[in-house]
């Protein structure tokens, strides 16, 4: 089965830095997402990105979060000042279309330590 | 109310028996409705879609009440990998676009 990937799958930073998480989605996938999961809490969405810009994003995606697909395979995460409530795990996802019931694959993610 | 509520368990079941999971939505419109299972710390994956009609995979099937506004997951004779958090998940928006989750329920499968 096609996988979404996403590097690195732990990143340690310092609260202030920036930090980028990246993504590879599935290639012939035009939806894509940004969730993330603070431990023991549940799954949140951050951010879906179609057609080159932001569809639509969650109030936790404030100014400080940025979404890019520099080039035609790489779906980017930047958070530019990281705070401790960042620390988390951040899933990347895609699917081809946005139909409803359509299955939406997930990467493994990136845990987001921030110190 | 909650936008999605379970009850977070942990259930702890014996092999082979069978176990039932409820969820609440509180938006009446909500579109779509699924079931996914997560391991520790690991990514969500999707168990199966949740249809009007109800439907079956295997040892697991999922029913939808609107009326009610509850969707559940029947797991038969369950094996000891069946032990993980099962989400439920729900779309309001249409097209997956901001999918609402619930905190999940812990199943522990044990000999």
């Amino acid at each position: 089965e096609p996988e979404v990937t996403q590097t690195p799958s732990h990143q340690v930073t310092q609260m202030g830095q920036e930090v980028i998480l990246r993504c590879v989605p599935i290639s012939n996938h035009l939806y894509f997402y940004w969730y993330r999961q603070i431990l023991g809490q549940k799954v949140e969405f951050l951010v879906s990105f179609y057609n080159n810009e932001i569809s639509e994003k969650s109030e936790i995606f404030d100014d400080q979060f940025s979404v890019e697909r520099p080039d035609g395979s790489n779906f980017t995460l930047k958070i530019r000042s990281t705070k401790l409530e960042d620390s988390a795990m951040y899933f990347c996802a895609s699917r081809v279309v946005g139909a409803t019931n359509e299955k939406l694959f997930f990467g493994s993610g990136t845990q987001l330590s921030v110190l | 109310r909650k936008e999605v509520e379970q009850d977070p368990g942990p259930f702890n079941v014996p092999e082979g028996a069978t176990v039932a999971f409820n969820c609440t939505y509180s938006n009446s419109a909500s579109q779509s409705f699924f079931w996914y299972r997560q391991d520790c710390r690991k990514e969500p994956k999707l168990l199966m879609s949740v249809y009007s009609s109800g439907n079956e995979d295997g040892r697991f099937t999922a029913q939808l009440n609107r009326a009610s506004q509850y969707i559940s997951l029947l797991i038969r004779d369950s094996k000891l990998s069946d032990s993980a958090t099962y989400l439920c998940v729900v779309d309001n928006a249409g097209n997956n676009r901001k999918l609402i989750w619930g905190l999940g329920t812990s199943l522990a499968v044990n000999p």
